[in-house]
């Protein structure tokens, strides 16, 4: 069945720290993978998406197939990362275009 | 360029009673997904529809339901409500249904609390 992990809940770290959201998914066929974040008070918004291999706020992530995973990652973290982040995974399958998502990790940055 | 709203944001329902929820789609956008996110999950995919017709549906039961309108807004109905289906509802509109070319743009939520 088509899945994605989060396994951190909550991470914290101190600003100027390097930061490394972890994301891994189960799928049977070639997946598209995003990741999504929620600033507090704001709603849902695309972050980023691996087919188009950006670099959105200084986050990257790298699709690795191998491993099935999909970490969100950024060199030097700032006070305003902190927020809700959701990895998530298309499934095309039957249901063109629908998102399947992980449970989330809380990204605290503290000064 | 208007965004997605989503309307109401909070209501309260009695376990058994019909709900609706509507939702109006960013302008230019043929394509509305439902999410019901449960306190502490992430956005669990119910339904989408791709210009009035229902292009997908997760794993929930017939009582869910939905439509969308010529103006491709779009409305989600849940019939003989349960305590667990209390949760954030997400409505979602994109330019179409081939994900890798589109962005999904969420509204804020309706809020529902069953009792």
């Amino acid at each position: 069945a088509q899945r994605v992990t989060q396994p951190e809940k909550l991470l914290s770290v101190f600003k100027g720290a390097p930061v490394e959201l972890k994301c891994n998914y189960s799928y049977s066929g070639s997946p598209e993978l995003f990741w999504y974040v929620q600033y507090s008070r704001q709603r849902l918004q695309l972050l980023l998406r691996h087919i188009s291999r950006e670099s959105i706020k200084g986050f990257t992530a790298d699709l690795n197939k191998g491993e099935t995973s999909f970490h969100l990652k950024k060199p030097f973290a700032q006070e305003e990362d902190s927020a809700m982040y959701y990895c998530a995974l298309s499934d095309y399958g039957g249901s063109q275009g629908n998102l399947i998502f992980g449970k989330g990790t809380k990204l605290s940055v503290k000064p | 360029e208007t965004g997605v709203t989503q309307s109401p944001t909070h209501l309260i329902k009695t376990r058994g009673q019909q709900v609706t929820l509507r939702c109006s789609s960013q302008s230019g956008h043929n394509t509305v997904s439902w999410y019901q996110q449960a306190l502490g999950q992430g956005p669990q995919f119910i339904f989408q529809y791709y210009r009035e017709e229902e292009n997908g549906r997760g794993n929930f039961p017939p009582r869910f339901s939905g439509l969308q309108f010529p103006n491709y807004s779009s409305e989600l109905n849940v019939n003989a409500l349960e305590l667990d289906d209390s949760a954030l509802y997400l409505c979602a509109s994109s330019p179409g249904v081939s994900v890798s070319n589109t962005e999904a743009f969420f509204g804020q939520g309706t809020r529902l609390t069953v009792v």
